[in-house]
């Protein structure tokens, strides 16, 4: 199993730019989640999915776009790119609740995003 | 929803010492998940604590709800380089969207 995988991980935009973030799992999670992180503020959950079909806003949403048209991947979508959203981006599934699994978020590596 | 605090967010130690640290509510928890990021790295899960009271131990670590299912803590034994890093706390949503919050982490820091 390659887990979760996420590509790229390094970018550089410019102010205005859009680009898709790519995320994929093989472990037929139905949970997935996109999460920023920056110094001093955590993991902030943007955007999350329970299965096919289905998304819904987290904690920071705006300036982003999710969809989910498999189980295996959800791509996030940065529609016009501005320096605040410069940060590190992980992407995350686990199983949904409720159910016999264990509860862990297998996060990926992570893309390292910078907009000028 | 369900939101835990985790101060202070940065701690130094010297190289066995131990260390512990909280995560906090205001609120009751149905559960509680922990996970450590490396420098440069992800988040990677450690354990989940969903009775109260409850104890787990990995190795050096050792992780305890609350028995008021409030707080919970993790107490490393002997603090060695390789504990370097952040440790997240982080509660889940039992409700229809399994939505996982995440406090804002301490960062460990061992002096050899």
């Amino acid at each position: 199993n390659a887990g979760v995988t996420q590509t790229p991980k390094f970018q550089v935009l410019k102010t205005g730019q859009s680009m898709t973030l790519q995320c994929a799992q093989d472990m037929n999670h139905e949970y997935m989640s996109w999460y920023r992180q920056d110094p001093g503020m955590g993991l902030r959950l943007i955007h999350y999915s329970v299965g096919a079909g289905i998304t819904d806003q987290g904690e920071v949403p705006n300036g982003y776009n999710v969809s989910r048209s498999t189980t295996e991947d959800f791509p996030l979508r940065l529609l016009s790119a501005a320096p605040s959203q410069t940060s590190v981006y992980f992407c995350a599934s686990s199983y949904h609740w409720p159910g016999p699994f264990s509860y862990e978020q297998y996060f990926g590596p992570g893309t390292r995003l910078t907009v000028t | 929803g369900q939101q835990v605090m985790q101060i202070p967010q940065y701690q130094h130690v010297q190289e066995g010492e131990d260390f512990t640290t909280y995560c906090n509510s205001s609120t009751t928890l149905s559960n509680i998940q922990w996970y450590k990021q490396r420098p440069g790295g992800h988040p990677v899960f450690l354990i989940q604590l969903v009775k109260s009271g409850e104890v787990k131990k990995q190795k050096r670590l050792t992780f305890q709800f609350g028995e008021a299912k409030k707080n919970s803590s993790l107490h490393i034994t002997a603090t060695q380089t390789t504990d370097v890093g952040t440790y997240f706390c982080a509660v889940l949503d039992t409700g229809a969207n399994s939505k996982l919050t995440f406090g804002k982490g301490i960062t460990l820091s061992v002096r050899p």
